[in-house]
C-alpha cells in the first residue's frame, strides 16, 4: 500500500514561530503537494513539486515555503507563524503525469493552531 | 482558471437509501479527469472513484456511481443502499493532466441517519 506520513497529526504554535511541517512517502512518486483544508473552502494547492529540489508555487503560497532534498521527503515551511494560518494541512503524493494513474494519495492531516 | 463547486454544504440520509451530491466545474479544457474523494472523521482521503472525461460511460464503483455530463460540465455522485460508514466529508476534484496537482470543491458533508 502506497503510504504518506505526516509527522504530527496536532499542533500548537506560538504566533512569530517558525514551524515546520514534514511530509514522507514510500512509493517513489515524483510529485509532492501540500494543500490546506478550512471548512467550506475545501482544499487549496499552497506548494507542489515534481521532482528533487523543484517547487512551484500553488493558489496560496503567500507566508509559506517548502523543501525537497530527497525525493520521498516534502516539507513545508512557515516562516513567521500567525494566527490566520491555523488549519488543516494535507500532503499528498502521486505519479508524473503520463503514466496513466492519475490517483492522489493523502496523509492524515496536519491540525495547526497558531496562538 | 479551473474551478470546482459543490453546492450542498450537508446533505443527510437514511440508512439503505440512495443519495446523490452535486458537482459542477468549469474548464476550457477537452480532456481532463474528475475524481469524488471520501474524507472520514479519521480525515485519511481516500478515492472513491474517477472518470476521465474522454469516456462517455459513467464510472462505477460498487455502490458508488457518477453521472457525469460534460456538456453540462456536471458531475455528480450516487451513493445507493447507503451505510453507516458513508458518513464523512465528500469532496469533488479536476485535473486537467494525470497525477498532477487537483482543484478541489468546498466539499459536501453527508451524515447518514440509522
Amino acid at each position: 500500500d502506497v503510504k504518506v506520513t505526516q509527522s504530527s497529526r496536532y499542533l500548537v504554535k506560538r504566533t512569530g514561530e517558525k514551524v515546520f511541517l514534514e511530509c514522507v512517502q514510500d512509493m517513489d512518486h515524483e510529485n509532492m503537494f501540500w494543500y490546506r483544508q478550512d471548512p467550506g473552502l475545501g482544499l487549496r494547492l499552497i506548494y507542489f513539486s515534481y521532482d528533487v529540489k523543484m517547487k512551484e508555487k500553488g493558489d496560496i503560497p503567500e507566508g509559506y515555503s517548502v523543501s525537497r532534498e530527497k525525493k520521498e521527503r516534502f516539507s513545508l515551511i512557515l516562516e513567521s507563524a500567525s494566527t490566520n494560518q491555523t488549519s488543516m494541512y494535507l500532503c499528498a503524493s502521486s505519479l508524473s503525469p503520463g503514466t496513466g494513474n492519475t490517483e492522489a494519495f493523502f496523509g492524515q492531516g496536519t491540525r495547526l493552531t497558531v496562538v | 482558471a479551473q474551478t470546482v463547486t459543490q453546492s450542498q454544504p450537508e446533505m443527510s440520509v437514511q440508512e439503505a437509501e440512495t443519495v446523490t451530491l452535486s458537482c459542477t466545474y468549469d474548464t476550457s479544457e477537452s480532456d481532463y479527469y474528475l475524481f469524488w474523494y471520501k474524507q472520514p472523521p479519521s480525515r485519511q482521503m481516500i478515492l472513491v472513484i474517477r472518470q476521465e472525461a474522454y469516456k462517455q460511460q459513467n464510472a462505477t464503483e460498487n455502490r458508488f456511481s457518477v453521472n457525469f455530463q460534460k456538456a453540462a460540465k456536471s458531475f455528480s455522485l450516487k451513493i445507493s443502499d447507503s451505510q453507516l460508514g458513508d458518513a464523512a466529508m465528500y469532496f469533488c476534484a479536476y485535473t486537467y493532466n494525470a497525477g498532477n496537482m487537483l482543484t478541489f470543491g468546498g466539499g459536501t458533508r453527508l451524515m447518514v441517519k440509522p
